[in-house]
């Protein structure tokens, strides 16, 4: 059983477009939404996350956007930039525990 | 301050042999976890130390993978008698305490020949 299911698998924007990323999840216990930005050759880098007691958090150009009825968070990339082209991952768990990775997002973004 | 540093950056083995990779996490983080990055498998957890208790092995996939964390700080992750599927990058993090965001190394990038 797939507990996390990221969407879509690949992505290309233009400079300064909106980049939207899904994430779904089964398991109810998570309780920590975090967002990780990967470079080839390179580990993951947390970017942005939120807890479910707020519906959205927002970092400079980054908002989380979550709903608990649903079983869903995302990603919104705002004014994106060509730096911004890397693999997003989202990686929801119980108390920032044992993340459980979705399978990524390519995103690229053309200048 | 230094980030989490793995060593080696990459290590290529013949199937069967042992392989050590190793982690030092960022001074005075108390949490350390293991992950493995794989094509066909994605990012998954392998194992969690948390100070002095007892590890979290729930996510190693057979029992010839192990791991031991001397003296709260250096970690090592061991591979016996290698196979085809265990070519992955091992990735490391570490972080302040349990529920504090995880910090990555840059991995280790294992191919068994």
């Amino acid at each position: 059983q797939q507990q996390v299911k990221q969407s879509p698998q690949s992505l290309i924007v233009q400079k300064g477009g909106i980049s939207i990323i899904n994430c779904a999840y089964e398991n109810t216990a998570f309780d920590y939404f975090p967002w990780y930005q990967q470079f080839p050759g390179k580990g993951p880098a947390l970017l942005i996350a939120i807890r479910p007691d707020v519906s959205e958090k927002k970092e400079g150009r980054f908002t989380i956007s979550f709903n608990k009825s649903a079983k869903q968070f995302s990603l919104h990339i705002m004014d994106s930039q060509p730096g911004d082209s890397a693999t997003y991952f989202c990686a929801p768990a119980r108390s920032n525990y044992k993340l459980t990775f979705g399978k990524g997002t390519l995103l690229t973004v053309n200048p | 301050g230094a980030g989490v540093s793995q060593s080696p950056s990459n290590k290529v083995t013949e199937k069967g042999k042992d392989v050590e990779l190793r982690c030092d996490p960022i001074s005075g983080h108390t949490a350390l976890y293991w992950y493995r990055q794989s094509l066909g498998q994605g990012l998954e957890f392998l194992i969690y130390f948390q100070g002095n208790s007892a590890p979290d092995k729930s996510g190693l996939p057979s029992d010839r993978f192990s791991a031991e964390r001397t003296g709260g700080s250096v970690s090592t992750l061991t591979i016996q008698r290698t196979q085809q599927e265990d070519s992955a990058v091992y990735l490391c993090a570490s972080s302040l305490d349990r529920g504090q965001p995880q910090h990555f190394g840059d991995g280790t990038r294992l191919s068994i020949l």
